[in-house]
């Protein structure tokens, strides 16, 4: 069956960086579009990135553009989100997820449902 | 602030109905981009729970149910059961801030 599993978060000094990877198993990673979705203490999901099937588009949350950058390596089933200039807000529970629709791209992709999702990797910036 | 708006909270007896709303704008619901929810108990992964406003994943009993009118959509739970006692978010795509939108969150306490 599908299965996803993040690799360990951390604690991590403000302005340090630290990499997330995405383990997939049970299906074809390439067929699909990942998204990595982050979830604070007590709040609701916020999404954070988006690659599309192949990888060759990506899409973030204005609240990390420019400091997170999402990428995958469909021939080792594996997906990573590498977060640089960490800061205190960006302490929350990481997820990742496969988005439903096949092969979507762009838009698509993300008005696409997310049906499996990893057991979470704890990230908490702090000095 | 979330951009869908969720009620903190919502509660019922077993056996009974309850409904969950999620009222966006017209920059997301109202334009008719797709409403997904998630069931997420406290200390597990979200479930998906309904995809594109109406539709169950397999595996999903028949007692939930999603519409969308307007510029707000809703999760149905008929037939309350004391395991329905979870979180529960709406999901969507806004075209402002071209990315993917989530409910705050409503909490279901059932009695």
């Amino acid at each position: 069956q599908v299965q996803l599993a993040e690799s360990e978060g951390g604690v991590v000094q403000p302005g340090k960086s630290l990499r997330l990877s995405c383990a997939a198993s049970g299906f074809i990673l390439s067929g699909y579009g990942m998204v990595w979705v982050r979830q604070a203490p007590g709040k609701g999901p916020e999404w954070v990135a988006l690659t599309s099937h192949d990888g060759t588009r990506k899409n973030y949350a204005d609240s990390v553009k420019g400091r997170f950058n999402i990428s995958r390596d469909n021939s080792k089933n594996e997906m990573y989100l590498q977060m640089n200039d960490l800061r205190a807000e960006d302490t929350a529970v990481y997820y990742c997820a496969k988005t439903y629709l096949k092969k979507c791209s762009g838009s698509s992709c993300l008005q696409s449902a997310f049906d499996h999702w990893g057991q979470g990797a704890p990230v908490t910036v702090s000095s | 602030q979330s951009v869908l708006t969720q009620p903190p909270s919502v509660s019922g007896a077993p056996g009974q109905r309850i409904t969950i709303s999620c009222t966006g704008s017209r920059s997301n619901i109202g334009i008719g981009y797709d409403v997904h929810w998630y069931q997420q108990i406290p200390g597990t992964t979200p479930k998906l729970l309904i995809y594109d406003n109406n539709n169950r994943p397999s595996g999903v009993p028949a007692r939930f149910s999603g519409s969308r009118s307007g510029t707000s959509a809703s999760l149905a739970i008929t037939g309350l059961q004391a395991e329905d006692e979870a979180d529960y978010f709406c999901q969507s795509y806004d075209s402002n801030l071209s990315g993917v939108v989530f409910g705050g969150g409503t909490r279901l306490t059932v009695l």
